[in-house]
């Protein structure tokens, strides 16, 4: 069945470090794929999306591509503050219902 | 703003209470869900709704039923709460026109503690 795999966390760094959690998927089909982001005591948002194959998704300075032949869809920020310090969900949206989470991976970020 | 209200943040429950999670949003969307958090797993789908009174099962439904009477309002009930049903649950929303390009819109969260 449809799946997605992400880092696992914690991850910890320096404020205007570079950022990358990495996520994979397994999907038949042409899903949409997420980003949501989950600051202490929230719910989940939407951080960005990409609809289809080598679309790229931004956000706040947040992005990721899809890429359909690496089944990846990876977050990458060039400078995180701590404002930042969240848990990151990467997530697949098949032709169905049922969005699809991965297991989220927290981030810490120090000043 | 558009919101999701879950309506209770925090709930302490004793093992085979009967334990009812409200959730009403404001953005007249046909699509509802509810989801459970837990630490290393992500979300699980317990159940979902694309219209009133229709209701489907996700991934872990088991222990778990819903009630949608009308479009804004999706409840979530434990009909005899048990230790292992302690998790963050969540509810969600969305547009069915865009159900594989549209986001979920959260609520805050309510957090069950089953004794």
């Amino acid at each position: 069945g449809d799946s997605v795999t992400q880092m696992e966390g914690p991850v910890t760094l320096s404020e205007e470090a570079f950022l990358t959690i990495n996520c994979t998927y397994t999907a038949t089909g042409y899903p949409s794929l997420f980003w949501y982001v989950q600051y202490p005591g929230e719910g989940l948002q939407l951080l960005l999306k990409a609809t289809k194959a080598d679309d790229k998704g931004s956000n706040k300075g947040f992005e990721a591509t899809y890429r359909k032949e690496t089944t990846s869809f990876h977050l990458e920020k060039g400078s995180v503050q701590v404002s930042d310090s969240a848990v990151y969900f990467c997530a697949l949206s098949p032709t169905n219902f049922k969005t699809i989470f991965g297991a989220g991976t927290r981030l810490f970020v120090k000043a | 703003d558009v919101k999701v209200t879950q309506s209770s943040r925090y709930l302490v429950k004793r093992t085979g209470e009967k334990v009812f999670l409200e959730c009403v949003q404001d953005m007249d969307h046909e699509n509802m869900f509810w989801y459970r958090q837990d630490p290393g797993l992500g979300l699980r789908l317990i159940y979902f709704s694309y219209d009133v009174k229709m209701k489907e099962k996700g991934d872990i439904p088991e222990g778990y039923s819903v009630s949608r009477e009308k479009k804004e309002r999706f409840s979530l009930i434990l009909e005899s709460a048990s230790t292992n049903q302690t998790s963050m649950y969540l509810c969600a929303s969305s547009l069915r026109a865009e159900r594989r390009t549209g986001e979920l819109f959260f609520g805050e969260g309510s957090r069950l503690t089953v004794l």
